[in-house]
């Protein structure tokens, strides 16, 4: 079965430092692999995605994350927080099973200090 | 272009009442797909059309729900009987199948109070 975790139901970083969001999968197939964000009230905005291309992959906003298949990771970074990262972010995984179902992680609650 | 829109964006209902949702996908988007949204938690899988189709139902939770789309854009989400339990964030999202990506595009929700 295809799930995903994500290790930290909160996360606290100052404004201006480094941002790690953690998220691991677990999937038969070889899946695609996604972070959205969630702002209140807004709707789900897709940051980056990875499809069986370039394992590091880059996203909007100066987000990254690294596919690495021995660790069945795809962990979200951002080197400098902003006050306006302060959101929801969920990682998705999609596996490869013909109806492209999108399964979520529980999410992570990014709160940013000034 | 316009994004995925969902009406209504707030519904209150009674215990016992019937409820529809709407959604309108991206013109173009053949790939529809409903999930749901608990207080606190990621949202889940319900239904998924590839045009008129339901391609995969096997979200839904039981038999007091339903979706359509009876002519491969706009779907509803029909909601029977509805219990406390119902009560939630309900989100539509729309995909071009084709693309290698299966990147979902998402609409701002309707949130689903059952008094």
């Amino acid at each position: 079965a295809q799930s995903v975790t994500q290790l930290d139901s909160h996360v606290s970083v100052s404004e201006g430092t480094p941002v790690l969001l953690r998220c691991n999968y677990s999937s038969s197939y070889s899946p695609s692999l996604f972070w959205y964000v969630q702002h209140p009230n807004k709707g789900l905005q897709l940051l980056l995605k990875y499809t069986s291309a370039a394992t590091l992959v880059k996203g909007i906003n100066g987000f990254e994350a690294e596919f690495k298949k021995s660790e069945t990771s795809f962990h979200l970074t951002k080197p400098s927080a902003h006050m306006s990262d302060a959101a929801e972010y969920f990682c998705v995984v999609s596996p490869f099973s013909g109806t492209y179902k999108y399964i979520f992680g529980t999410g992570t609650r990014l709160k940013v200090l000034a | 272009g316009a994004g995925v829109s969902q009406t209504p964006s707030n519904k209150v209902t009674e215990k016992g009442k019937y409820v529809e949702l709407r959604c309108d996908p991206i013109s173009g988007h053949t790939a529809l797909y409903w999930y749901r949204q608990s207080l606190g938690q990621g949202p889940e899988f319900l239904i998924y059309f590839q045009g008129t189709g339901a391609a995969d139902d096997s979200g839904l939770p039981n038999d007091r729900f339903f979706a359509v789309r009876p002519e491969g854009s706009v779907s509803t989400l029909k909601i029977q009987r509805t219990e406390r339990g119902d009560s939630a964030v309900y989100l539509c999202a729309s995909s071009l199948m084709g693309t290698d990506s299966y990147e979902q595009y998402f609409g701002p929700g309707t949130r689903l109070t059952v008094t």
